[in-house]
């Protein structure tokens, strides 16, 4: 079935430091990419999206190309702040089930 | 735009006694999820409702969850018993459609069982 895979973490990068979150995904059709942030105490927010092969999503600095070859949706920021310190997770939505199925979460923390 | 509402945020309970969790979604949402993520790991969808219809359920413990959405707007999710390994956050969401759109999340009813 349709899966997600996620660098295990954490993370821990100093202030304005460059950020990759690797995820990788096995899907039939042609699914939809999600990348959602879960900052501490609080729920899912979607950060950033793509629908189709080479689309770029990008959100408050944050960035994600959907990459059909390399099956991959790798998420990067040039300049990481103290912030960003949240767990995030990739996704994607199944063109066959409309499921939305999660990796099991990348936690990064950012130090000053 | 209201977001997706949910309550309450927080509830402690023991096992094996009950607790219901409510949801109200985006107005004109007509698909909604309940999802549980246990401390560590991604969320894992229960089940998702078609207007007042369920379409998928397959991961729902049904011996003890249960989940309605009777007139197909709000929904509420109980368990009972509860166990401790049902400590998790509990996410509803909700999308306009069924397939191929956004799924936006509230902020999550966080159950501790002791």
């Amino acid at each position: 079935g349709d899966s997600v895979t996620q660098m295990e973490g954490p993370v821990t990068l100093s202030e304005e430091a460059f950020l990759t979150i690797n995820c990788t995904y096995t899907a039939t059709g042609y699914p939809s990419l999600f990348w959602y942030v879960q900052y501490p105490g609080e729920g899912l927010q979607l950060l950033l999206k793509a629908t189709k092969a080479d689309d770029k999503g990008s959100n408050k600095g944050f960035e994600a190309t959907y990459r059909k070859e390399t099956t991959s949706f790798h998420l990067e920021k040039g300049s990481v702040q103290v912030s960003d310190s949240a767990v995030y997770f990739c996704a994607l939505l199944s063109s066959n089930t409309g499921k939305l199925i999660f990796g099991q979460g990348t936690t990064l923390q950012v130090k000053p | 735009e209201a977001g997706v509402a949910q309550s309450p945020r927080y509830k402690i309970i023991e096992k094996r006694q009950s607790v219901a969790f409510w949801c109200n979604p985006i107005s004109g949402h007509a698909t909604l999820y309940w999802y549980q993520q246990i401390l560590g790991q991604g969320p894992k969808l229960l089940i998702q409702f078609q207007n007042n219809g369920v379409v998928d359920d397959s991961q729902l413990p049904k011996d003890r969850f249960s989940a309605e959405r009777l007139k197909g707007v709000d929904s509420t999710l109980k368990i009972q018993p509860a166990k401790l390994e049902d400590s998790a956050v509990y996410l509803c969401a909700s999308s306009p459609g069924q397939w191929l759109n956004t799924i936006y999340f509230g902020e999550g009813s966080w159950l501790t069982v002791v």
